[in-house]
């Protein structure tokens, strides 16, 4: 069955820095997500994208926050300059068509020290 | 502001027994809802989704959506210590399709 994965599973990073997170999302569909966790509180939607743009972003999603489909296969999401709040598991999503069930990846868990 | 709201429990059953978890939401137009589980340190996992009135069965799962009372709910027959997790209620709030809110969960624990 279709999974979708990122990569790292685990990053440490100093606050100030620059981290990229991966995501391969299931290879048909067409509707892109990241989400986060941090410890202890609620799934937060962060951005969805669909046909090479943001289709909708959430208060969370400031100026350091950025994603990207460099390619056909990869969805990433940048933090520019990581603060010790942005600590949290970061999930990725698809789904295949608009208001399809959205399918979670393993997550990326995000330690900024 | 738009919310789902979840009895974040703890809820205990014993083995065998049905397991009721309930939630509720503010946007009258949403149109799609979802029974996520997720396990300690692990991603969500999709039990269900319902988009119409009434129930929806899958298996020992059951959805059951009311949109005039603006409640979704999933019930678990025969209840296994397996079935131990939290269970997140997810909604289209939006009706846009383009995110999903979470409400904070309902721990659930399944009593050998």
């Amino acid at each position: 069955e279709p999974e979708v994965t990122q990569t790292p599973s685990h990053q440490v990073t100093q606050m100030g820095q620059e981290v990229i997170l991966r995501c391969v999302p299931i290879s048909n569909h067409l509707y892109f997500y990241w989400y986060r966790q941090i410890l202890g509180q609620k799934v937060e939607f962060l951005v969805s994208f669909y046909n090479n743009e943001i289709s909708e972003k959430s208060e969370i999603f400031d100026d350091q926050f950025s994603v990207e489909r460099p390619d056909g296969s990869n969805f990433t999401l940048k933090i520019r300059s990581t603060k010790l709040e942005d600590s949290a598991m970061y999930f990725c999503a698809s789904s295949p068509g608009q208001g399809g069930t959205q399918y979670f990846g393993p997550g990326t868990r995000l330690l900024v020290l | 502001q738009k919310e789902v709201e979840q009895n974040s429990g703890p809820l205990s059953v014993p083995e065998g027994a049905i397991a009721s978890l309930n939630c509720t939401y503010s946007d009258r137009g949403s149109q799609s809802f979802f029974w996520y589980r997720q396990y300690s340190g692990k991603s969500p996992e999709l039990i269900m989704f319902i988009y119409s009135n009434g129930d929806k069965e899958d298996g020992r799962f059951t959805a059951q959506l009311n949109k005039a009372s603006q409640y979704v709910s999933l019930l678990i027959r025969d209840s296994q210590p397996s079935d131990s997790a939290t269970y997140l209620c997810a909604v289209d709030l939006s009706g846009s399709a383009r995110q999903l809110t979470f409400g904070s969960g309902t721990q659930l624990t399944v009593l050998p």
